[in-house]
């Protein structure tokens, strides 16, 4: 069975650092790869998507996350984070060997905390 | 305009005494999903629903339950709630069933309070 990795539960940053939040999955297959994020008190929603191409994907608010297969790795980047970000992020990954079944195997979650 | 909607966002009820939350969509979606988010784990699947077929994840307990009635509505059902079934209850939308490329569209979840 897949499963996701988020090793860092809780990261606090300055407003204008570099951002990188870490995702490992094991699961040999082909996999897509999510980042959602959910700020506070609002519902899960789509931060980017890998299924195919570029292994750098770029996502809204100035995200990027990168594929990384020899590592299992997905982590999601953001240049200079900004207080708006303060949020959950959550790493997801689907087994599109599945066809027809396939379901998000979540992460733990990293809480991301910017301070003004 | 939200589209997923789920009701109410807080629901307290009594150790063993049924509850039901409920979602709706506006996206017409195929797909409706009920996951469990407890305090610091990743939401997990419960069941799913593509159209009226019913889908159930292996490891669901049997004291969860749902139901479709139509598109637009899906409802979960604890049937005798028990202090480890505190937690966030997530709905989820898609268009179809394999989620290659899709994305999930969620609610603001309900969360559950046992007593």
């Amino acid at each position: 069975a897949q499963s996701v990795s988020q090793h860092n539960h809780h990261v606090i940053l300055s407003e204008a650092a570099s951002l990188e939040l870490g995702c490992n999955y094991s699961y040999g297959g082909t996999v897509n790869l999510f980042w959602y994020v959910q700020y506070p008190g609002q519902h899960l929603q789509l931060l980017l998507k890998y299924f195919s191409g570029d292994p750098l994907v770029k996502g809204i608010k100035g995200f990027e996350a990168e594929f990384i297969k020899s590592k299992f790795s997905f982590n999601l980047r953001k240049p200079s984070v900004q207080w708006s970000d303060t949020a959950e992020y959550f790493c997801a990954v689907n087994d599109i060997s599945n066809f027809g079944n396939e379901k998000l195997t979540f992460g733990t979650g990293t809480r991301l905390t910017i301070i003004p | 305009d939200a589209m997923v909607i789920q009701n109410p966002r807080y629901q307290v009820t009594q150790f063993g005494k049924p509850v039901t939350l409920s979602c709706s969509q506006t996206l017409n979606h195929n797909v409706m999903y009920w996951y469990q988010q407890k305090s610091s784990q990743a939401p997990k699947l419960l069941f799913h629903y593509y159209d009226k077929d019913f889908n159930n994840e292996a490891d669901t307990p049997d004291n969860f339950q749902s139901r479709r009635p139509n598109t637009s509505f899906c409802f979960l059902d604890i049937r005798s709630p028990g202090l480890g079934d505190a937690a966030m209850y997530l709905c989820a939308t898609s268009r179809v069933v394999g989620i290659t490329n899709e994305k999930l569209f969620f609610g603001s979840g309900t969360q559950l309070s046992v007593l």
